[in-house]
């Protein structure tokens, strides 16, 4: 099946700090990309939806300016948060899909710690 | 979407079958069901989905009702690693959204 991979898989900032995490499809093209947060005992909740070589579109009450999101290739899609805080701590999981087939594949996720 | 409603958790004893029971009365008939799981800080896990056959796969059986207002995931012989969290979605196919997830079952397989 197909494969997504998050890196890093776990960090842990500084309060202020900005992290970057990424999202690859190894194996396929993904012309869109997802990214989710999931907070403890909690189903996953999108944040934003990417197609390859446009802007992302933000889930209500997700600040745009704070998770940047760049879909550059077919294959690497990129999660910003800018100006961490302790309450950004979260799992971030990031989902691939090629076009024309709907079928979506999930990375590992990326374990968020602010301090 | 057609909503789903699952139960909230489920337990099952290794080595056991384990029967996760949806509820999606209100799909319509280009719909599929879908079944992710969610081994706990993993991402979740594509495991089988059908429209109206039952279908199955190395992983679990999924036996859909004739009305399709309701469906059953099937893990014949649970061990412990199954024990995670089991999502029902239900989607048409060609959906270009994204997958939402609800809250889903909690399946804890004991030994």
């Amino acid at each position: 099946g197909a494969v997504v991979s998050q890196h890093p898989s776990r960090v842990i900032c500084k309060s202020g700090t900005s992290v970057k995490i990424e999202c690859r499809s190894l194996d396929f093209q993904a012309t869109t990309m997802f990214w989710y947060r999931q907070f403890p005992k909690q189903s996953l909740m999108l944040m934003a939806t990417s197609n390859e070589g446009s802007k992302a579109t933000y889930e209500q009450g997700v600040e745009k300016d704070k998770f940047l999101i760049n879909h550059a290739s077919l294959t690497l899609s990129t999660l910003t948060v800018t100006s961490a805080h302790p309450e950004d701590s979260s799992f971030y999981i990031c989902s691939a899909r090629t076009g024309g087939i709907y079928e979506q594949y999930f990375g590992p996720g990326t374990r968020l710690t602010v301090t | 979407d057609a909503k789903t409603t699952q139960p909230p958790s489920m337990d099952c004893a290794e080595g056991r079958a384990a029967n996760l029971p949806c509820n999606h009365s209100t799909i319509s008939g280009n719909e599929y069901v879908y079944w992710y799981r969610q081994i706990h800080s993993q991402g979740p896990q594509y495991i089988i989905h059908g429209l109206k056959n039952n279908e199955t796969n190395e992983m679990a059986s999924l036996i859909i009702t004739e009305d399709r207002k309701s469906s059953t995931l099937i893990l014949p012989h649970a061990t412990l690693r199954d024990t995670a969290v089991y999502y029902c979605i239900v989607r048409a196919l060609y959906n270009n959204n994204d997958m939402r997830f609800g809250a889903g079952t909690r399946l804890t397989v004991k030994p």
